[in-house]
């Protein structure tokens, strides 16, 4: 059974860079039906779509974060990574990632979720 | 301001029934499948739907989905004290390239 699971700092100072990984496991990352997300979701707020990947790399972010997001996969690793440049403390979030359907844009695995905050 | 509206919040009583709503646009619902989720408090959120009214397998029959032009529904019938979470609607924004998710609706079981 495919599992996903992030890992990275959980405190991150104001104007640094915010570096998260997802693992997956139980399965392939490089698969042509499914592509790979990040969604942040601040406390007691709603979810936001931050971008996601496909396997060959391609990648799309939401126009608000574009400037300062990339996301990016490693298949020999199964992972894929999300960098979020000149942090400030309106990303302090519940940072998920997901495999989405190429064919219906669903999410249907997800990761538990890492918090990050960010302060100095 | 989410991309897709969804009502704050609804009520029901054990065993009624309860629809939530998703208002979107041309450019998101209405040219791609809506999904809905649920997140119960500390969770992960959870695929209840996709392709605007399919259910993944163990999601029981008393969740259903539609979709019609530019909004979707999620209706929950026989209401139970644990389907309250909140509720969140999502699909792909043609003209933003990125996904959209409505800003969340928290159901009440009174």
């Amino acid at each position: 059974q495919l599992q996903l699971q992030e890992s990275g700092p959980g405190l991150v100072k104001p104007s640094e860079t915010l570096s998260l990984t997802c693992t997956v496991s139980g399965g392939s990352i490089s698969s042509s039906s499914y592509y790979w997300g990040w969604i942040r979701q601040p406390p007691g707020k709603g979810l936001e779509w931050i971008g996601s990947i496909f396997y060959s790399g391609t990648t799309y972010y939401t126009p608000s974060l574009k400037s300062r997001v990339t996301i990016s996969v490693d298949t020999s690793k199964n992972r894929f990574s999300l960098r979020l440049s000149s942090v400030t403390a309106a990303d302090t979030a519940l940072y998920f990632c997901a495999r989405g359907s190429r064919r219906n844009d669903a999410f249907d695995i997800w990761g538990p979720g890492t918090m990050v905050t960010i302060s100095s | 301001q989410s991309v897709l509206t969804q009502p704050p919040s609804v009520s029901a009583a054990p065993g009624q029934k309860v629809t939530i709503s998703c208002s979107g646009s041309t450019s998101n619902i209405g040219g791609s499948f809506v999904s809905w989720y649920q997140q119960l408090p500390g969770t992960a959120p959870k695929l209840l739907i996709y392709e605007n009214n399919k259910r993944p397998s163990g999601i029981p029959d008393r969740f259903s989905g539609s979709k019609s032009g530019t909004s979707a529904t999620l209706g929950i019938t026989g209401l139970q004290t644990g389907d309250e979470a909140d509720y969140y609607c999502g699909t792909w924004d043609a003209s933003l390239s990125s996904g959209v998710f409505g800003g969340g609706t928290k159901l009440t079981v009174l």
